[in-house]
C-alpha cells in the first residue's frame, strides 16, 4: 500500500505570493490533517479534512485555507506569504473511521519564503 | 488546553544502552497516545498507538506505556543502537477530531 505522499517537496517563494500544496492520503483513508513545523514553534495543527469537510482548525489566521476533494486528496493553500511562514508542511491521514486511529504522515513540502 | 512536554529534550547514549522517554501531558481526557520517530528533515514514522483504554504497546525493541491518569507516558528502547538516532515525538489525540498535539520532541543520539 502507498503511503502519505506530498508535492511538491520542495519551494521557494517571495514574500507576498501565495502557495499551494497537495496531499494525497493512503488509498481508503479518508481523514486528512496538516500541521506546519517551524524550529520554533515544533509541530502545529493547521485543520482537518474529513469527507470534503473541514472538520477542525487550528490557530493560524485566515490567510491559511485548505480543501478536501471526492478522491480524499487535499490540498492547502497560504496567501500573501510572509517570512514566517518559512517551514516544513506535513500532511497526516487516518482512516477516520469511529476516529482515533492510527495517524501516517508524509515526508512533508520544505517552503521556503524570501 | 493540552500541553505535551518531554523530558529530556536531547540524549546522548552509548550503544547498547536500555534507555526510557518521557512524555507528560496535561489534559487526562485523551483518546489514544502516538509515539513517532523524525529522521532530519523528513517526515514523522509511526512507532506505536496506545488507545486511551490501554496500558502498553510492544513493537520489536519499542515499548511505550500510558497512565491516563497521571498523564504520562514513557518509550523504552531496548538495546540501543546507532540507527535509532533521531528525534522521538509523542502526540495525543483528544476530543477534537483527529487533532495531533506534539510535545517538543527529545533527541536521541546513540554512540557507536
Amino acid at each position: 500500500k502507498a503511503g502519505v505522499t506530498q508535492t511538491p517537496r520542495y519551494l521557494i517563494k517571495t514574500r507576498g505570493q501565495q502557495v499551494t500544496l497537495s496531499c494525497s492520503p493512503i488509498s481508503g483513508h479518508r481523514s486528512v490533517s496538516w500541521y506546519q513545523q517551524t524550529p520554533g514553534q515544533g509541530l502545529q495543527f493547521l485543520f482537518e479534512y474529513f469527507s470534503e469537510t473541514q472538520r477542525n482548525k487550528g490557530n493560524f489566521p485566515g490567510r491559511f485555507s485548505g480543501r478536501q476533494f471526492s478522491n480524499s486528496r487535499s490540498e492547502m493553500n497560504v496567501s500573501t506569504l510572509e517570512l514566517g511562514d518559512s517551514a516544513l508542511y506535513l500532511c497526516a491521514s487516518t482512516s477516520g473511521q469511529g476516529d482515533y486511529n492510527e495517524q501516517f504522515f508524509g515526508p512533508g513540502t520544505r517552503l521556503t519564503v524570501l | 488546553k493540552q500541553e505535551v512536554t518531554q523530558i529530556p529534550a536531547a540524549l546522548s547514549v552509548p550503544e547498547g544502552e536500555n534507555l526510557v522517554l518521557n512524555c507528560s501531558f496535561t489534559d487526562s481526557a485523551i483518546y489514544n497516545l502516538q509515539w513517532f520517530r523524525q529522521d532530519p528533515g523528513k517526515g514523522l514514522t509511526s512507532l506505536l498507538l496506545i488507545q486511551s483504554s490501554q496500558r502498553e504497546q510492544t513493537s520489536g525493541r519499542l515499548n511505550a506505556s500510558l497512565d491516563k491518569s497521571s498523564g504520562r507516558s514513557t518509550l523504552y528502547i531496548a538495546a540501543s543502537q546507532p540507527g535509532d538516532s533521531a528525534t522521538y515525538l509523542c502526540a495525543v489525540v483528544g476530543n477534537a477530531g483527529n487533532m495531533l498535539t506534539f510535545g517538543g520532541g527529545t533527541r536521541l543520539m546513540v554512540k557507536p
